[in-house]
């Protein structure tokens, strides 16, 4: 049984410039959520995708889109980008059923902007 | 106000020691409750799940909900320097998609 791998691990942007980055959920899981985590914060909640489609959105702007694909891995994307968009982005998987909703967490991709 | 209160820390402790730590929070619909470790540059990884009000004990963690309070604990017996990590609590209502975390708590547990 793989985890959640998340890619890439690293990358640096300037203000202005667009990213993407991918995540593969872990087998059996049909849900992914991407969290952001400042330095010294918890993750907070950006979305999260279930077939397909966008089932839930935290206070982030548009700039911040995703998608998800048949297979269940997903993308994130961030258009226009911010200082302030510097943080760990996690995703995490889970499967969509009544009760908690009990997250397995990628290691995440670390985005600094310049 | 945020949602979930948790203090940053950071916590030293001798090994072998108890480590206490704790969350507070304002949402009264929470009602699942978790504990997450993290190791630097990692993920977080689920310790501890725990449904309503009660006790929930596995090996030497110890995860206690007071819904009451509005307050949950979590208890580390026998500390490792192994267990040097930061803790996130996090919790969500039922049927909620997101989960809410605390801003973590940084423990170090000396050798």
């Amino acid at each position: 049984e793989t985890g959640v791998t998340q890619s890439p691990t690293h990358l640096i942007k300037t203000r202005g410039q667009q990213v993407t980055l991918r995540c593969s959920s872990q087998s059996g899981h049909n849900t992914v959520s991407w969290y952001q985590q400042a330095l010294g914060q918890g993750p907070q909640f950006i979305f999260q995708y279930y077939r397909e489609e966008e089932n839930g959105r935290g206070n982030f702007p548009p700039r911040f889109s995703g998608l998800q694909f048949p297979n269940y891995s997903s993308e994130l994307n961030v258009n226009a980008l911010e200082l302030d968009d510097s943080a760990l982005y996690l995703c995490a998987s889970s499967f969509n059923t009544v009760g908690a909703n009990v997250l397995t967490f990628g290691a995440g991709s670390r985005l600094t902007v310049l | 106000q945020k949602e979930v209160e948790q203090d940053p820390g950071p916590l030293s402790v001798p090994e072998g020691a108890i480590v206490s730590l704790n969350c507070t929070y304002s949402n009264s619909a929470f009602q699942y409750f978790m504990w997450y470790r993290q190791y630097s540059r990692k993920g977080p990884e689920l310790l501890m799940y725990t449904y309503s009000s009660g006790n929930k004990e596995d090996g030497r963690f110890t995860a206690q909900v007071d819904k009451s309070s509005k307050y949950i604990s979590l208890f580390i017996r026998d500390s490792q320097p192994s267990d040097s990590a930061t803790y996130l609590c996090a919790m969500s209502a039922k049927g909620d998609y997101k989960l809410s975390f605390g801003a973590g708590t940084t423990v170090t547990v000396r050798a």
